[in-house]
């Protein structure tokens, strides 16, 4: 059973602050590691996608991955209200022929 | 780039009706598309892998009976939700893969069965 764990928050952040979102998956053999941002009724929105271990960085946000301990992160910086979201950890195990295995989210409210 | 439509945005349906939803991938083909439920405060869950020209490959628990999924053009996928309950009442997601393994996600369907 692939699990994808996220801690659901609220996660409270001051704006401007960087907001760091968590996340930790089950399946040794996974690929692909996404971050997605769901707004509430929305559908998931693709911010960031990270293959190797180490760090990737896109405008505001910086991925992390740890493929040994299991582990992806994303920092979120300068954050702004408009960040304020639910934040989805999904993971591909099949080199691209599998659906995404998501993680509950975690809810980032940042603070004006 | 990698816009992904879906049509109806929100549906209701009297219980023991089916239900059809189209995803379209508007700029780009996609060989392999995914559907996905969402019921409220959960998580995607993947229901079927939907691949072009061939049967849909279904997660275990998902009735293939009563989820139909065509994918009859490189651009067209559809799901058909038959004999509708209210338990089916969810936030359909469909999603198309471009390049290697980046999924971009339709806007969602949202089904309620009276």
């Amino acid at each position: 059973q692939k699990e994808v764990e996220q801690n659901s928050g609220p996660l409270s952040v001051p704006e401007g602050a960087i907001a760091s979102l968590n996340c930790t998956y089950s399946d040794r053999g996974s690929q692909s590691f996404f971050w997605y941002r769901q707004y509430s009724g929305k559908s998931p929105e693709l911010i960031m996608f990270i293959y190797s271990n180490g760090d990737k960085e896109d405008g505001r946000f910086t991925a992390q991955l740890n493929k040994a301990s299991q582990y992806v992160s994303l920092l979120i910086r300068d954050s702004q209200p408009s960040d304020s979201a639910t934040y989805l950890c999904a993971v591909e195990s099949g080199g691209g022929a599998d659906g995404l295995t998501f993680g509950k989210g975690t809810h980032l409210i940042i603070q004006p | 780039g990698a816009v992904v439509s879906q049509h109806p945005s929100r549906v209701i349906c009297k219980s023991g009706t089916s239900v059809k939803i189209e995803c379209r991938s508007l700029d780009f083909q996609a060989t392999t598309m995914f559907w996905y439920r969402q019921f409220p405060k959960q998580s995607l869950m993947l229901m079927a892998t939907s691949n072009e020209g061939s049967k849909a490959t279904y997660e275990q628990g998902v009735e293939k009976d009563k989820f139909l999924i065509n994918h009859a053009s490189l651009t067209l996928s559809t799901l058909t939700v038959t004999s509708a309950h209210p338990e089916d009442s969810s936030f359909y997601i469909c999603s198309a893969r471009v390049g290697m393994t980046e999924q971009y996600f339709g806007p969602g369907t949202r089904l309620t069965v009276t």
